[in-house]
């Protein structure tokens, strides 16, 4: 079955701090693959996605940046964090073609990290 | 493009009554409909999902029905627990050959009383 892993659970930065943030899914190839971040109390907003390695969109112009270094190894970077960075940052995935996306179109969500930059 | 339209909250609920929370969507394709559960501190997880018109998902007590004519797929429960308190979003994911992104609504947040 698939899994995804994301972590560190929670992080506490200080402004100007870099950031890494890792995502990886298991038992599944080609996954497409989702960073969002919740604010308190709001919805859901999309960062970066990605159909493929090396393949990234961007949805809002911003501090983060992402990558794909392997197929499915999702990273959000930042070379110097900012107060406005903080919030509940999910990775996620979807079946990207071919019969197992006909199967499951849904999203599956990692834990979540908590970033406080402060 | 894709949209997702759900009730603002907070729901504030006493245990054991009656829950809807609706939700309708705008899609230029036949979407797959899904409803997501976030407890605090927690990533969301999937509930329920339908896949063409007039199916009906279920799962924990909680169901959706896929209304094509009225573009709906409201949630409803007939007796809620404190333990349902949580943030439910509704979304849609697009058919093969349409977006890569699924669509999310803002999210409603549940609050049940014993």
């Amino acid at each position: 079955s698939q899994t995804i892993h994301q972590w560190p659970a929670t992080l506490v930065q200080p402004v100007g701090s870099p950031l890494s943030l890792e995502c990886t899914v298991e038992g599944t190839s080609n996954p497409n693959l989702y960073w969002y971040r919740q604010a308190a109390g709001r919805g859901l907003q999309l960062l970066f996605y990605s159909v493929g390695i090396g393949q990234i969109s961007s949805e809002v112009p911003q501090n983060l940046s992402a990558s794909r270094p392997q197929d499915r190894q999702f990273i959000l970077s930042s070379k110097k964090l900012l107060l406005s960075d903080s919030g509940f940052y999910l990775c996620a995935w979807r079946e990207s073609s071919g019969t197992a996306y006909l199967m499951n179109t849904e999203a599956f969500f990692g834990q979540g990290t908590r970033l406080t930059v402060v | 493009g894709n949209s997702v339209t759900q009730m603002e909250g907070p729901v504030t609920l006493s245990e054991e009554a009656f829950l809807t929370i609706n939700c309708t969507y705008t899609a230029t394709g036949y979407p797959s409909l899904f409803w997501y559960v976030q407890y605090p501190g927690e990533g969301l997880q999937l509930l329920l999902k339908a896949t063409k018109a007039d199916d009906k998902g279920s799962n924990k007590g909680f169901e959706a029905t896929y209304r094509k004519e009225t573009t709906s797929f409201h949630l409803e429960k007939g007796s809620v627990q404190v333990s349902d308190s949580a943030v439910y979003f509704c979304a849609l994911s697009d058919p093969p050959g349409g977006s890569y992104i699924p669509t999310f609504g803002r999210g409603t947040s549940l609050i049940v009383h014993p």
